[in-house]
């Protein structure tokens, strides 16, 4: 299996910082790397996909970059709908793996 | 865009069988392309995959849980289900339903607690 990690695993950040969260793959998988959103009680919604495409209807201060075994989500100004946990999924190879996930509360 | 909604039993006793139905509405599960997928997530804890089936009936299953795991597709009733046998404490979770399609997972529905339990 392909295992992902997370870095940091939570973060305290303040609205209008820019944040990044980072993803690594335990082997290459090119840019078969998704990113989700999840807030407490609710199902994971689709952020970016194939790394850096962005997910319709997201805010366009989401994006991704990355390729091979590191990525990276980035928000480019954080807003209160955004504290959550952000998890990357990897889709290169079944079994489709994520990783352990990136709280982020508010400072 | 379709919509899915998870059902079953919230409460499953040791060792039995766990059985959950995913409706989809807004959509016929035969005139889709999708990968119709169970995901599940223990209370606290991260995500998991355990499997998907595409309408031909093709499937792949988390190896993890590949010989206590089945899912199926029923086109007549526009549903699609998960069964897990042999249940612990370790399969207490929120079990999600999922399309994928493009190797993404794009509806998710709203997610069903099951916990495993005497």
């Amino acid at each position: 299996d392909i295992q992902m990690t997370q870095s940091p695993s939570s973060l305290s950040a303040s609205v209008g910082d820019r944040v990044t969260i980072s993803c690594r793959a335990s082997q290459s998988i090119s840019t078969s790397l998704n990113w989700y959103q999840q807030k407490p009680g609710k199902a994971p919604k689709l952020l970016i996909y194939v790394a850096s495409s962005l997910q319709s209807g997201v805010p366009s201060r989401f994006s991704g970059s990355g390729s091979g075994t590191d990525f990276t989500l980035a928000i480019s100004s954080l807003q209160p709908e955004d504290f959550a946990t952000y998890y990357c999924q990897q889709s290169y190879i079944t079994p489709f793996t994520f990783g352990p996930g990136t709280k982020v509360d508010i400072k | 865009q379709v919509q899915l909604q998870e059902s079953g039993p919230g409460l499953v006793k040791p060792s039995q069988t766990l059985s959950l139905t995913c409706t989809v509405s807004g959509g016929s599960i035969s005139g889709t392309s999708y990968y119709w997928s169970w995901i599940r997530q223990p209370a606290g804890k991260g995500l998991e995959w355990i499997g998907r089936m595409y309408t031909t009936g093709s499937s792949n299953y988390n190896p993890s849980l590949n010989s206590r795991v089945t899912i199926s597709v029923d086109t007549s009733k526009n549903h699609f289900s998960l069964k897990l046998r042999s249940v612990t404490a370790a399969d207490t979770a929120v079990y999600y339903c999922a399309t994928q399609q493009q190797l993404v997972f794009g509806n998710w529905g709203q997610g069903i607690l099951v916990t495993v339990s005497s």
